[in-house]
Order: C-alpha cells, then structure tokens, then sequence
C-alpha cells in the first residue's frame, strides 16, 4: 500500500493567513492526488483533484501543487468558513489511501 | 449532478454481518469510466477505503477487510451495496458511498453524506 503522511496533524491560525499543509506519499504516484475538506458530520468535499486542478465551485484562495511525492494544499487568505479538517487521497493505484488528516482551528 | 444516498441497519450485534445499501441518483451506475466505491471512518479518526465495483461486476477489495467484504452491484436498481461479516465494535465506523471516476483520473469525486453504523450487543 501507498501511505500517505499529511503534515501538521494540527494548527492554529487567524482568519486572513496564509496556511499550507503537506502530503508526502511513500512511493511516486504522479499527480494522482486529491484534497478533501470535512466539516464535522459531513462527508468530504473535494477542492483540488490531479494535484493542482481546483474543483468547479471552489473559492480559488485553495490551490494545490506538487507532483510524485510531495504535495501541498494552500490556503491563501483563511476565511471563517475554512476552518475544518483536511485530508489527502492518492488516487493512483489501489487500495485508495489517505492521509491521517490535518486540522484547522481558530487561533 | 450526480447524488449518492447509503441506507441500511445503524446497529448491528457483535459477530454478525453489516449490510449497507448506496442509491445513486442523477446519473446511470452502467456509465462506463466510474467505479463505485465504500469507505469508512471510524470514529475520531481517519477515513479508510473499502474497497469497489464495476456494473459489469468486477470488484476491488482493501486487503485489510479483503476476507470479510463482498460488493455487490444491482444495476436494475441504480444501486450497489457492501457486507461486511463477522463484525466487531471495531467495525463501528460511519460508512460512505463515493463515486470513483477512474476513467479520467480523478479520484472520488460525488460522496454520500454517510450513515453511522454501531456495532453492539
């Protein structure tokens, strides 16, 4: 299986900052990556699928980069509506596999 | 746009078999390009992939759950459903039905809104 480790697990910040969150996958898989946003009892919204492609109705302050292992999410301007849970999905070979999830609280 | 709804008992006893069903609505299961697939979450914590299948009937398993999972598909329906045998409180998990668009590359793109399953005596 590909693991995939999402770096941090948490982190603090303020409405208008700029977060980045990280995904390093244990073997290259291209830019077979996606990022999903979960609120509590929802299920996850994809933002960003092929690494770098924004979701059709995601606010553009998201973007993705990166491509075989390494990969960020971005958030330029944190807004009140972000705060939430995070997670990466390697979409390259199976088993599907997720990161362990990062989540953004209020600081 | 394509819906996807899951349905099925959200308590299941000890040792027993968990069965769930997903409605996919908006959109045929015999679209070739789209696998449709389960995964799980288990409480506090990360999400895990179940496993798929194709309307043809071709399914993917996560070697974790390989021996205890079918997939099954009911085309007539829209729908296709999971079992999961032998359940522990372990298997407590709030389960999802997800589209996988494999034919272009894309991932798990259309979700369910999930349905808590409890496993307990």
């Amino acid at each position: 299986d590909i693991q995939m480790t999402q770096s941090p697990s948490s982190l603090s910040a303020s409405v208008g900052d700029r977060v980045t969150i990280t995904c390093r996958a244990s073997q290259g898989i291209r830019d077979d990556l996606g990022w999903y946003q979960q609120k509590p009892g929802k299920a996850p919204k994809r933002l960003i699928y092929a690494a770098s492609s924004l979701q059709s109705g995601v606010p553009s302050r998201f973007s993705g980069g990166g491509s075989g292992t390494e990969f960020t999410l971005t958030i330029s301007s944190l807004q009140p509506d972000d705060f939430a849970t995070y997670y990466c999905l390697q979409h390259n070979i199976y088993p599907r596999t997720f990161g362990q999830g990062t989540k953004v609280e209020i600081k | 746009q394509v819906q996807l709804q899951e349905s099925g008992p959200g308590l299941v006893k000890p040792s027993q078999t968990l069965s769930l069903t997903c409605t996919v609505s908006g959109g045929s299961i015999t679209t070739s390009g789209y696998y449709w697939s389960w995964i799980r979450q288990l409480p506090g914590k990360g999400l895990e992939w179940i496993g798929y299948i194709y309307y043809s009937g071709t399914t993917h398993y996560n070697p974790s759950l390989r021996s205890r999972v079918t997939i099954s598909v009911e085309r007539s329906k829209n729908q296709f459903s999971l079992k999961l045998s032998s359940v522990t409180a372990a298997d407590t998990a709030v389960y999802y039905c997800a589209r996988d668009d494999y034919g272009s590359g894309r991932g798990l793109d259309f979700w369910g809104q999930g349905t808590l399953v409890t496993v307990s005596s």
